[in-house]
């Protein structure tokens, strides 16, 4: 079945750290890929999202290039803020329709 | 758009208790999804609707839980008996088209004490 393979965190930054979260899949066929963030306290918001090969998806100085050869879709940031301290959530919709989050990486950005 | 709403934002419960959770989701779309987030197994996809119609509840953790969607603008999370393992943030999200995501709403934090 459909799967979304995470970078384990917590990842702790500074202010103005370049960020990386890697996130690879399986799946069959051709997915949509997504990356979503969980503020405290808050619902998933949707970040970002690429849906076909070599689409880059971006918002909020947040970057990811949906990459078939090597099933990835990897979010950067090249200067991240202390707002931006969050969940992360990779995230892929298959042949199923049903949206496939991998674990999450919490994100501390320290000032 | 007022987004997918749920309701209550936090309910406490004793055990043995029924507990009904909420969810709006966005006019126009067409499938409802029910999460449940925790910090053991993260995030679970209890059940499904499209077009009103439950498609896979094979998440659903046993016959203590329980989901309708009685018309396109509402549905319910039904659990009885709570126990206190049912303790977890429960996310409602609807969507129009899959492939371009879902939207969430804010969650209901359920404490069964």
């Amino acid at each position: 079945g459909d799967s979304v393979t995470q970078m384990e965190g917590p990842v702790t930054l500074s202010e103005e750290a370049f960020l990386t979260i890697n996130c690879t899949y399986t799946a069959t066929g051709y997915p949509s890929l997504f990356w979503y963030v969980q503020y405290p306290g808050e619902g998933l918001q949707l970040l970002l999202k690429a849906t076909k090969a070599d689409d880059k998806g971006s918002n909020k100085g947040f970057e990811a290039t949906y990459r078939k050869e090597t099933t990835s879709f990897h979010l950067e940031k090249g200067s991240v803020q202390v707002s931006d301290s969050a969940v992360y959530f990779c995230a892929l919709t298959g042949s199923a329709r049903q949206l496939t989050f991998g674990s999450g990486t919490q994100l501390t950005v320290l000032p | 758009d007022a987004g997918v709403i749920q309701s209550p934002r936090h309910e406490v419960t004793e055990m043995g208790q029924e507990v009904t959770l909420r969810c709006k989701p966005i006019s126009g779309h067409n499938s409802l999804f029910w999460y449940r987030q925790t910090m053991m197994r993260g995030l679970e996809l209890l059940i499904y609707f499209n077009n009103n119609v439950p498609i896979d509840d094979s998440g659903m953790p046993e016959d203590r839980f329980s989901a309708k969607m009685p018309n396109a603008s509402f549905s319910t999370l039904k659990i009885q008996p709570s126990e206190p393992r049912d303790s977890a943030v429960y996310f409602c999200a609807s969507s129009n088209r899959g492939d371009y995501g879902y939207t969430f709403g804010s969650g209901t934090r359920l404490t069964v004490v």
